[in-house]
């Protein structure tokens, strides 16, 4: 099982360029997020996606967009490299959230994204 | 709002101590509350969960209890091992139209042999 898969795993960027972090999932999951990770912050919700062509605002979302065509695929993308946006960025999937059944996230390994 | 506030870390233990990780939170309705582990270089999973008050969560060694009336899900193992060096995440769960997962600053345990 892979599970989710983010891809790259490392990547440092010049300020002003773009690019695109790519995360797929293999589990069928209809709900995917994007997380940033930043030193004693805990996680911080960017986007999230409740199924194909879906997608909302999380708590961090300016700076970034994102794209749901499929449901195995939630690229995030970098338009315009800011140093703030040097950070860990996680992607997670889930099943429709329900309280009684409490479907829990699944993680990918994470990006590690430094913007000089 | 609802939030989550865990101790800080680093937190270090001998192999065999008896560990405990404090987490409370504040919210307006009754979530579920969840304890994730972050491994090195790894993503965060899920360790343990308790879905109401009174509810015990465990795995792998590690326990957690939902009290409503301390607003309290503390983590707790008997005997840590090197191997239980993580960085260890307090969040709580709507579920349904909220869908979202509100996490703690994470605590970083390190066991030393």
């Amino acid at each position: 099982n892979a599970g989710v898969t983010q891809t790259p795993k490392f990547r440092i960027l010049k300020i002003g360029q773009s690019m695109t972090l790519q995360c797929t999932q293999d589990m069928n999951h209809n709900y995917m997020y994007w997380y940033r990770q930043d030193p004693g912050m805990g996680l911080k919700l960017i986007y999230y996606s409740v199924g194909a062509g879906i997608t909302d605002k999380g708590e961090v979302p300016n700076g970034y967009n994102v794209s749901r065509s499929t449901t195995e695929d939630f690229p995030l993308r970098l338009e315009l490299a800011a140093p703030s946006q040097t950070s860990v960025y996680f992607c997670a999937s889930s099943f429709r959230p329900d309280r009684e059944l409490n479907q829990p996230q699944h993680f990918g390994d994470g990006t590690r994204l430094s913007i000089l | 709002g609802d939030s989550v506030t865990q101790m800080e870390g680093p937190v270090t233990l001998s192999e065999e101590a008896f560990l405990t990780i404090n987490c409370t939170y504040t919210a307006t309705g009754y979530p579920s509350l969840f304890w994730y582990v972050q491994y090195p270089g790894e993503g965060l999973q899920l360790l343990l969960k308790a879905t109401k008050a009174d509810d015990k969560g465990s795995n792998k060694g590690f326990e957690a209890t939902y009290r409503k009336e301390t607003t309290s899900f503390h983590l707790e193992k008997g005997s840590v091992q090197v191997s239980d060096s993580a960085v260890y995440f307090c969040a709580l769960f709507y579920g349904g139209a909220t869908n979202k997962l509100i996490f703690g600053t994470g605590t970083l345990l390190a066991v030393q042999p």
